[in-house]
């Protein structure tokens, strides 16, 4: 079984100043991670994702997410904020779990708000 | 090229109907995903299919649901005898072989309004 928590259901930071959203993960495999945004009436499309290799991953946009097995952490960081970033932020694990793929296990989401 | 494209984009229909929503994939990807996404459950993973077989329907919230493929690219998802509890977004997402750790690619949604 996989859960994911993200702490904070809305987070607000100032325009220029840095973005940290928080997402711990649980899973009984070796979990792939993703980070979705997703805008007003909009699908989900993809920030970034971990599966294997370097526990840094840069995506689009200057966002950047770090795999932390011993925290079982994959927090969202960008270092400086732009009115565009705006949107709500969803965290996700998936796994192997031995009968084909799974589909993503979702946490409930992060509204970003960003102040000028 | 085109991306995962949803139909209808709002369907409001009234508690007991029957309604079918439309999920046309990326071209040439094997797996493709439903998901729906409501204010109180946040976004819940319903079923998969590679190609035309879903290996598990445990997902889908009751037997009023109900999902097919065919010829391996369009999908629709069936709700039978709507209830107020069923309006939501309903999403769909494709993969290019449905291994662990693709990227799933989402379309628009379907908002589904059950009066």
């Amino acid at each position: 079984a996989q859960s994911v928590t993200q702490l904070g259901s809305h987070v607000s930071v100032s325009e220029g100043a840095l973005v940290l959203l928080r997402c711990n993960y649980s899973s009984s495999v070796p979990p792939y991670l993703f980070w979705y945004v997703q805008y007003p009436n909009q699908g989900l499309q993809l920030l970034l994702k971990y599966t294997t290799g370097a526990t840094l991953v840069k995506g689009i946009n200057g966002f950047e997410a770090e795999f932390k097995k011993s925290e079982t952490s994959f927090h969202l960081t960008k270092p400086s904020a732009h009115m565009s970033d705006a949107a709500e932020y969803f965290c996700a694990v998936s796994g192997y779990s031995g009968g084909g793929a799974d589909g993503l296990t979702f946490g409930k989401g992060t509204h970003l708000i960003i102040q000028p | 090229g085109a991306g995962v494209s949803q139909s209808p984009s709002n369907k409001v229909t009234e508690k007991g109907k029957d309604v079918e929503l439309r999920c046309d994939p990326i071209s040439g990807h094997t797996a493709l995903y439903w998901y729906r996404q409501s204010l109180g459950q946040g976004l819940e993973f319903l079923i998969y299919f590679q190609g035309n077989s879903a290996p598990d329907k445990s997902g889908l919230p009751s037997d009023r649901f109900s999902a097919e493929r065919t010829g391996g690219s369009v999908s629709t998802l069936t709700i039978q005898r709507t209830q107020q509890e069923d309006s939501a977004v309903y999403l769909c997402a494709s993969s290019l072989d449905g291994r662990p750790g693709e990227t799933q690619y989402f379309g628009p949604g379907t908002r589904l309004l059950v009066l």
